[in-house]
């Protein structure tokens, strides 16, 4: 049973415009969320992250926002780079007392020039 | 330069073999973990250790073994137990378990 949801495979985008990545989780005890992005053939890397006791995180082009209402978080890029092309994790942590998180499956992003 | 090194990138295993996968990390960090990717899935923990000399068991710890022997090093072993090994593996490693994880480049094992 899946605890982190990312529904979309993937998203295409084109450069400059705003990129949204989208992740649900069902478990109301998360209380800390992760965004990492990956490149073929390479390990992923920490993007950007949320606590529960917030409800946006901007870092440069990247803000993170949480809805804990809905269990929902999404991913805004803004703009788009060709570069940002690759696949986005969404992870949640803290259920249970435990901090190691759990990832979705991913989204493919693909920015066009 | 501080990370993780995994190695080998490419790894093949004939039907019955144990084959183990080197995870080292120089970033003085007390977690180390060991996710496997399929085409498809997300991360799946397999083991995690958050101090030398103890690890416990991720969500898909049949067929795999590890050890902690020291801070720097968690190698994964794939034994002929695992039915189906194919996979990408990736190690990675956190200040502590709630920090963000720095993860290697992983190891594609294949069986032949």
């Amino acid at each position: 049973d899946q605890q982190v949801k990312q529904n979309s495979p993937s998203l295409s985008v084109q450069e400059g415009r705003i990129s949204i990545l989208n992740c649900d989780y069902t478990n109301s005890m998360f209380d800390y969320f992760l965004w990492y992005k990956k490149y073929p053939a390479e390990g992923p890397t920490f993007l950007i992250s949320i606590s529960s006791i917030k409800d946006k995180n901007e870092d440069g082009r990247f803000t993170v926002f949480l809805n804990k209402s809905a269990k929902h978080l999404s991913l805004h890029i803004v703009p788009s780079q060709p570069g940002d092309s690759a696949v986005y994790f969404c992870a949640a942590s803290g259920a249970g007392g435990s901090y190691i998180p759990t990832f979705g499956r991913g989204t493919s992003l693909i920015v066009h020039p | 330069d501080g990370g993780i090194t995994q190695s080998p990138k490419y790894l093949f295993r004939k039907e019955g073999q144990n084959v183990t996968l080197s995870c080292e990390q120089n970033l003085n960090h007390d977690a180390m973990y060991w996710y496997r990717q399929d085409p498809g899935q997300g991360l799946r923990l397999i083991y995690y250790s958050q101090i030398v000399n103890d690890f416990q068991k991720g969500d898909i710890a049949e067929g795999y073994s590890v050890s902690r022997e020291k801070k720097e090093s968690f190698p994964l072993t794939v034994t002929s137990a695992q039915k189906n090994p194919t996979a990408f593996y990736l190690c990675a490693s956190s200040a502590s378990p709630g920090q963000p994880q720095h993860f290697g480049d992983g190891t594609r094992l294949s069986i032949l």
